[in-house]
């Protein structure tokens, strides 16, 4: 695709239910991020993937969260037992990674709605 | 560690005002500074960078100048127009890492 894409684009859950938040990256890029975007709160950092490294976990804020990437292309952000906290739009973005072009590409979000 | 303050908005212009939204930063050694913007409705897009002291960014008459006596890059533009309306993130990466730490966001609104 043109762009990098993020499904869904709205998923409500009930408190205690867990979620799979996907995300495709722009084709080549390797190096790919997930941020968290609440409201009063900014971007918050939580994963940073670069290549075959092992990524870079020191902002996630629970055991509860996890994320993988696969072949190096498509992530997937796992939240468990999500809980009303977790309510919160989460940003995907990918860059072409280290040495190259330094600019963030964003996809349009998840919201994610805890109830 | 690392991290980024900007000014709480919102800020409100009438078109043709100059703008400054401000920001600063902590950070060890010479991190590259960024500013990016989010439209209405729209994912979050690269408008200006800076990678070492002096720098200027430009681009849409928008304007920072990576200051690291102040540990500043405040956004400028001379002469604001309503379709810059949108939440404006400062943005950091720290030299030796490849996360970037963002701001909390400025929304600026500009009336007609």
């Amino acid at each position: 695709g043109a762009g990098v894409s993020q499904s869904p684009s709205n998923k409500v859950t009930e408190k205690g239910k867990d979620v799979e938040l996907r995300c495709d990256p722009i084709s080549g890029h390797t190096a790919l991020y997930w941020y968290r975007q609440s409201l009063g709160q900014g971007l918050e950092f939580l994963i940073y993937f670069q290549g075959n490294s092992a990524p870079d976990k020191s902002g996630l804020p629970s055991d509860r969260f996890s994320a993988e990437r696969t072949g190096g292309s498509v992530s997937t952000l796992t939240i468990q037992r999500t809980q009303q906290e977790d309510s919160a739009v989460y940003l995907c973005a990918s860059s072409p990674g280290q040495g190259k072009l330094e600019k963030l590409f964003f996809g349009s979000g998840t919201q994610l709605s805890v109830l | 560690g690392d991290s980024v303050t900007q000014m709480e908005g919102p800020v409100t212009l009438s078109e043709e005002a100059f703008l400054t939204i401000n920001c600063t930063y902590t950070a060890t050694g010479y991190p590259s500074l960024f500013w990016y913007v989010q439209y209405p409705g729209e994912g979050l897009q690269l408008l200006l960078k800076a990678t070492k002291a002096d720098d200027k960014g430009s681009n849409k008459g928008f304007e920072a100048t990576y200051r690291k006596e102040t540990t500043s890059f405040h956004l400028e533009k001379g002469s604001v127009q309503v379709s810059d309306s949108a939440v404006y993130f400062c943005a950091l990466r720290a030299s030796g890492t490849y996360k970037y730490i963002f701001g909390t966001g400025t929304r600026l609104k500009v009336l007609a």
